[in-house]
């Protein structure tokens, strides 16, 4: 069957940095997503990988292993603002999405 | 082109009834998809289209839902029979689709409410 596990919940501190974890398994696979959701309102895209490696943007980076099925998402100097979902999608061989169940973070002052 | 478009941004009903709800994706997007999302899970799929083909459904969409792309444009999703289970926000989601994945932008969403 397919599958993506990502924690419920994370909390990190204003400043700090905080790696999501992902896990996957999917017919095929297409590359692996990350999204922003903010309560009450729709996924934003942040970032893509398909080959192995490292994918920096900013205070966002993803991570990719294929061969482990596994991905992350590091966000650095946290904001406030950056208190949100964090959604995890892997798009298996007939590129549909296939989520994950988000992980909550709260950043604390 | 301001994004992707949905309305109306909320809608309440009774059980029973039917609703209809509309998605106007990014021009240029040849790709529309129909999500389903209950609090503190991911989007759950419901169907697709690519320009006016409904190309896959899931399986756990029950006949109650349907969805139309007329003209490879707008797409409307109805929901005959509302339950109270069907209580979710809808959203929709484009994409252009060329052969290589492409990211999906996602509409504000509809949140529905049955009673």
């Amino acid at each position: 069957g397919q599958n993506i596990d990502q924690p419920t919940e994370m909390t990190a501190t204003e400043g700090a940095i905080v790696q999501i974890n992902c896990t996957y398994q999917t017919s095929g696979f297409n590359g692996l997503f990350w999204y922003q959701q903010h309560a009450g309102e729709a996924p934003t895209f942040l970032s893509y990988n398909v080959l192995d490696g490292l994918e920096e943007k900013g205070r966002f980076s993803s991570f990719l292993s294929r061969s482990k099925g596994y991905s992350y998402l590091l966000l650095k100097e946290l904001q406030m603002k950056d208190s949100a979902s964090y959604l995890c999608a892997a798009m298996d061989s007939n590129y549909q999405l296939i989520w994950g169940a988000g992980t909550k973070l709260i950043i604390k002052p | 082109d301001t994004g992707v478009s949905q309305n109306p941004r909320h809608k309440i009903t009774k059980r029973g009834q039917n609703v209809t709800f509309r998605c106007d994706p990014i021009s240029e997007h040849n790709r529309l998809y129909w999500y389903r999302q209950t609090l503190g899970q991911g989007p759950e799929f419901l169907t697709y289209f690519q320009n006016e083909a409904q190309l896959e459904k899931s399986r756990l969409l029950s006949d109650r839902f349907s969805a139309e792309r007329p003209k490879g444009s707008f797409s409307t999703l109805e929901i005959q029979r509302t339950e109270q289970g069907d209580s979710a926000m809808y959203l929709c989601a484009s994409s252009f689709h060329e052969g290589s994945p492409n990211e999906q932008f996602f509409g504000p969403g509809t949140r529905l409410t049955v009673l």
